[in-house]
């Protein structure tokens, strides 16, 4: 079974709805983070959290909330969805790997969006 | 403003060429520089670097890290068709990465 889990995979949606994107992980990790990937512009991350009491904007937060309702779950909500969050959207976790891996992230396999 | 920036962004080879990716940084509170190959699907760890002028190998891939210079590189020796994929590099400071553009390279038989 996977350690991260993303649901949905795909999702299509209309102008105006709300979505919300789902993560879950089985790692045990306290951090969890959701970034979006778009062609050209690598990984930008959306918010983040260090544990379940934390919440943080990262560099693109506008437009998105989230809600960290365990360790293990991520929430990630479009309150009113646009054309241009129409995107990958990554979900990750990390817990310090040791000397040699540091805070590695571990990434789910995606949720592919599209706004209409 | 963390920023993390690759070059070249693309880059097409043929089998058995050797490839040299570029990474530049200016991060506050830098603890780490990654490196990730992303195929069709999430990225895969492949290096983290912390320490400057110790090279980190894995098969025929290679990378250091300049932390005075503010780079890193990553090469890959005898190309095959199966590394065409989204490098990317990303820079940890603060418990989370910042990521650059990523370079696709593309490896033709």
């Amino acid at each position: 079974d996977a350690d991260v889990t993303q649901t949905p995979r795909n999702r299509i949606t209309k102008t105006g709805k709300r979505i919300m994107l789902e993560c879950s992980q089985t790692k045990g990790h306290d951090r969890m983070y959701w970034y979006r990937q778009d062609p050209g512009l690598g990984l930008r991350l959306i918010y983040y959290s260090f544990d379940v009491k934390d919440i943080n904007k990262g560099e693109i937060s506008d437009g998105y909330s989230v809600s960290r309702q365990a360790q293990a779950k991520f929430s990630l909500s479009l309150e009113s969805a646009i054309p241009n969050q129409t995107a990958l959207y990554f979900c990750a976790t990390s817990d310090f790997g040791g000397s040699s891996n540091g805070y590695e992230q571990y990434f789910g396999p995606g949720t592919r969006l599209t706004v209409t | 403003e963390d920023k993390v920036v690759q070059s070249p962004l693309s880059l097409v080879v043929h089998e058995g060429d050797t490839v040299t990716l570029n990474c530049s940084y200016e991060v506050t509170n830098f603890r780490s520089l990654l490196w990730y190959k992303q195929e069709k699907k999430a990225p895969t760890f492949l290096f983290m670097l912390t320490s400057s002028g110790i090279e980190k190998k894995s098969g025929r891939l290679s990378s250091i890290l300049d932390k005075k210079e503010l780079f890193s590189i990553l090469n890959i020796t005898a190309t095959q068709t199966g590394d065409s994929a989204i490098y990317l590099c990303a820079v940890e400071g603060g418990g989370k990465l910042t990521f650059g553009q990523g370079t696709i390279l593309t490896v033709h038989p």
